[in-house]
């Protein structure tokens, strides 16, 4: 069965720290892909990225980068030099390629990050 | 592009009356999906569709229907609504080709209240 596994249900860093959001994941299937979406104030849910998993090699975006490792089943996701807008609840989730979940993503409870500044 | 919209904002429904929440996209995504999100949890899938005409059942589907007529529009129909149904809705679409999965684009959410 799919699962993801978010253990950290809150962090509170302040302003310029560095904070690893960790993210946990199950699934029998060889061919899935992985997920980080960002839940600000506002409600919304907006992208951040997609890693499919052929593909371990880490991923840097400005400010985050993204640590993929197949061998723990995780796919962490750090923020470097944090801001107050970086304030938000942080999804991970899993979709899996084959079968019949047609790509339905399974989500993680959530991290809620506080920035202070 | 508008992306993906969502109609009502807000609502407050009372146990037993029935509402449609409406949602649309304009990028000519394939697959549409329909999530709950309950407070302090992650979003739970309620019904998807794979392209028009076409609508299946995700993990929490009792007490909701779907159509899909058309690629652009997806409504989520609640039937005698119930305490329990109160939640954050999302709908979400996303381009899937073959056994590609491709990140999904969400709407706004609508915020419903039963009472």
């Amino acid at each position: 069965a799919q699962k993801v596994t978010q253990a950290q249900t809150e962090i509170s860093v302040v302003e310029k720290e560095d904070v690893t959001l960790d993210c946990v994941y199950e699934t029998r299937d060889t061919t899935y892909y992985l997920f980080w979406y960002k839940q600000p104030p506002s409600g919304e849910l907006v992208f951040l990225i997609r890693r499919n998993s052929f593909d371990e090699q880490n991923e840097i975006s400005g400010r985050y980068s993204w640590n993929f490792q197949k061998s723990t089943s995780s796919f962490n996701f750090t923020i470097t030099a944090s801001q107050v807008v970086d304030s938000a609840v942080y999804f991970c989730a899993l979709s899996e390629a084959l079968g019949g979940s047609q790509g339905n993503l399974i989500f993680g409870k959530g991290t809620k990050l506080s920035v202070k500044p | 592009n508008a992306g993906v919209t969502q109609t009502p904002k807000f609502r407050i429904l009372k146990i037993g009356q029935s509402m449609t929440l409406q949602c649309t996209q304009d990028m000519n995504h394939n697959y549409m999906y329909w999530y709950r999100q309950d407070p302090g949890m992650g979003l739970k899938l309620i019904y998807y569709s794979v392209g028009a005409g076409i609508t299946d059942k995700g993990e929490v589907p009792n007490g909701y229907n779907v159509s899909r007529s058309t690629t652009e529009d997806f409504p989520l129909r609640l039937e005698l609504a119930a305490p329990s149904q109160t939640s954050v809705y999302f709908c979400a679409s996303s381009y899937s080709k073959g056994q590609g999965t491709y990140e999904q684009y969400f709407g706004p959410g609508t915020r419903l209240t039963v009472t």
